[in-house]
């Protein structure tokens, strides 16, 4: 069973700040992607990282796989209310997505 | 035009009722899944089809029984229910089951076992 650790666990921040969520595992993942759900609603894909190092920018989040593929990070600059949400990091091992804990993302204006 | 769609979407239920949770996608992907998200948020897999054979079983009670009638759907069945079955759960497909294929999402059905 790998082992995924996703932090931090609960972030609250204010409108404008910056922030950085964390996705540890001791394993080697072939590509790994991030989504965010909201209240009431399923997880929506935000960007699916393949290569060792990859960084892919959407708009004011910048996600990064690590060299080793084994960890990833997720960086908003200037968080806005609408990035308020639960952020999951899903790393691939076969044919099976496993989830992190999340992290409850809250951005209050 | 829904793209994953659970019915029913709210499920108060008795224990030791049975009860069903269906699911259909309309993206003409090969495989689904179902997902478990309990009250800490924590999203778990139970269950994964790809046209219509079963290729993941969780370890999970067999008190839940999938049915995949044709690759468009996949439907979930609980015997017995017991309140620790109360939870979110969510149905999602995906393109192929392997690789980087996005898992597409239904909005979920919260079932609550009183």
């Amino acid at each position: 069973t790998q082992l995924l650790e996703q932090s931090p666990q609960f972030l609250s921040i204010q409108e404008g700040e910056n922030l950085t969520v964390y996705c540890n595992s001791s394993s080697v993942f072939s590509s790994l992607q991030w989504y965010r759900q909201e209240p009431g609603e399923g997880p929506v894909l935000l960007v699916t990282v393949v290569t060792g190092g990859e960084v892919k920018k959407l708009k004011r989040l910048t996600f990064q796989f690590g060299d080793a593929r084994k960890d990833s990070s997720l960086h908003i600059t200037a968080a806005q209310p609408g990035d308020t949400g639960l952020y999951l990091c899903a790393p691939r091992g076969g044919n099976k997505l496993v989830f992190g804990a999340g992290t409850i993302l809250r951005v209050k204006s | 035009d829904t793209a994953v769609s659970q019915t029913p979407k709210y499920l108060v239920t008795q224990m030791g009722n049975d009860k069903s949770i269906k699911c259909e996608q309309n993206l003409g992907h090969d495989t689904m899944y179902w997902y478990k998200q309990d009250s800490k948020k924590f999203l778990k897999i139970m269950f994964s089809y790809n046209n219509k054979e079963l290729i993941i079983n969780e370890t999970v009670p067999n008190r839940f029984s999938p049915k995949s009638p044709d690759k468009a759907h996949l439907n979930l069945h609980i015997n017995s229910l017991e309140l620790g079955d109360s939870a979110v759960y969510f149905c999602a497909s995906s393109q192929v089951h392997r690789g980087p294929s996005p898992l597409h999402f239904g909005n979920g059905t919260r079932l609550t076992v009183t």
